[in-house]
This record gives structure tokens, sequence and C-alpha cells, in this order.
């Protein structure tokens, strides 16, 4: 069992929508979780970093992380065609290396 | 500042010949890292740097991997003897003793055919 479970998708939804991505990890040691956008072909882009359980909030965009539950999600609002990518969650526990998922491709159809 | 820059961009070779990537980070970035990543999947932690001092390295890197960082600047990863499965996405990574500063390259796509 992987440490970190992502749905891979494809999640397709229209312009407009919420975007609802989220993943599950079974370490107890992570204490930071992030999201990462990733164009095709390009390194991955950090979207969002948080620390404590709770949501977040960055213009369109909401991280929600659930310690408990050992549950992290990402939303994002009035979705564009831009929005378009694969979105990676990314956790760490001590040390310094990041345990991704395994990415959700997500489709914004206009 | 540009952001990590990453050469080559995409490198084909064949088993069994040598090859050498390079990592440039953001200048003022003291922590460099190395990550693989395979298509469908996220990256896959390689190795990580503090200056010139490679302090932690992943039961991934083989032998046959060699990372090094000298004068704490640019990184260099030479896989040796490359083997099909090395075909990959190579990441590299840096930030400054901030995780919300951690920024990626564009990566190498390395073939071996």
């Amino acid at each position: 069992q992987k440490e970190v479970e992502q749905d891979p998708g494809p999640l397709s939804v229209p312009e407009g929508a919420i975007v609802s991505l989220n993943c599950t990890y079974s370490n107890s040691a992570f204490q930071y979780f992030m999201w990462y956008r990733q164009y095709s072909r390009k390194g991955p882009e950090l979207l969002m970093y948080t620390y404590s359980s709770g949501n977040k909030e960055d213009g369109r965009f909401t991280a929600q992380v659930d310690k408990s539950s050992k549950y992290i999600s990402l939303f994002i609002r009035d979705s564009q065609p831009s929005d378009s990518a694969t979105y990676l969650c990314a956790l760490q526990a001590a040390g310094n290396k990041l345990t991704f998922g395994g990415g959700t491709r997500v489709l914004v159809k206009p | 500042d540009t952001g990590v820059s990453q050469n080559p961009r995409h490198k084909i070779t064949k088993r069994g010949q040598n090859v050498t990537f390079r990592c440039d980070p953001i200048s003022e970035h003291n922590r460099l890292y190395w990550y693989r990543q395979t298509l469908g999947q996220g990256p896959e932690f390689l190795t990580y740097f503090q200056n010139e001092a490679q302090l932690e390295k992943s039961r991934l890197l083989s032998d046959r991997f060699s990372a090094e960082r000298p004068k704490g600047s640019f990184s260099t990863l030479e896989i040796q003897r490359t083997e099909q499965g090395d075909s990959a996405m190579y990441l590299c990574a840096s930030s400054f003793d901030s995780l919300e500063g951690y920024t990626f390259g564009s990566g190498t796509r390395l073939t071996v055919v």
C-alpha cells in the first residue's frame, strides 16, 4: 500500500464548476501538506502549503487538512480551462523530502 | 533570477551509456533536491543537499547513480550504465530553509533505448 493515495482521474468538469481533489495518507508522522499543479512536460508548481488541520484559502483555492482522518483536500472555485493540469498532493514528515501522491488529472471544459 | 534551471531538457541515450544532468538552483537557495517521475506517477525523492553536503539519499539511488553539488551551487546527477528502467523525468528543486520556497525546475526527460 502506498503511503499517499490519490485518485488518478481524469476528473472532467465544466468551466465555472468547483473542482474537488483529495488525498489520503497512512503515516501519522506527516506534518506539512502541500498541493502542486503540474502542466504537461513541466515541473510541479507549488499552489498551497499548510501544516495544521483546518482550512486555508488563497484566491480561488482552498486547502483542507483533517489530521484525525488522515485526509487532505483541495478545492478550486470558478474553474477555468487554464486550470486543466495534473494536481499532486505532497506530504512531509521529519526531514526535507516530500512524499507525493500519484496525481489527479483535471480537465476543465469551456 | 529565472527560477530553477535544468539542462538538457531532453536526453536520448543507448542502454549502457553514461549520462549527466545539470541543475542550477535559485541563487539564494541553500537546499537542493533531486526527484524522479515516471509517467502517471508522482515524483519520488532521490537525494538532498544542504549547501555542498549530501545529507540524504533514497534507496532508489542505486550504485549507478551519483550526485554532486560542488561549492554548494549547481548540482549534477550522473547515471552510469543506463538501463531502460531509468527512463523518466528527473526533477530538481531548491529551497531556502522553508518549504514555501520549494521550487521545481522543468526537469530533464531521459529516454533509454
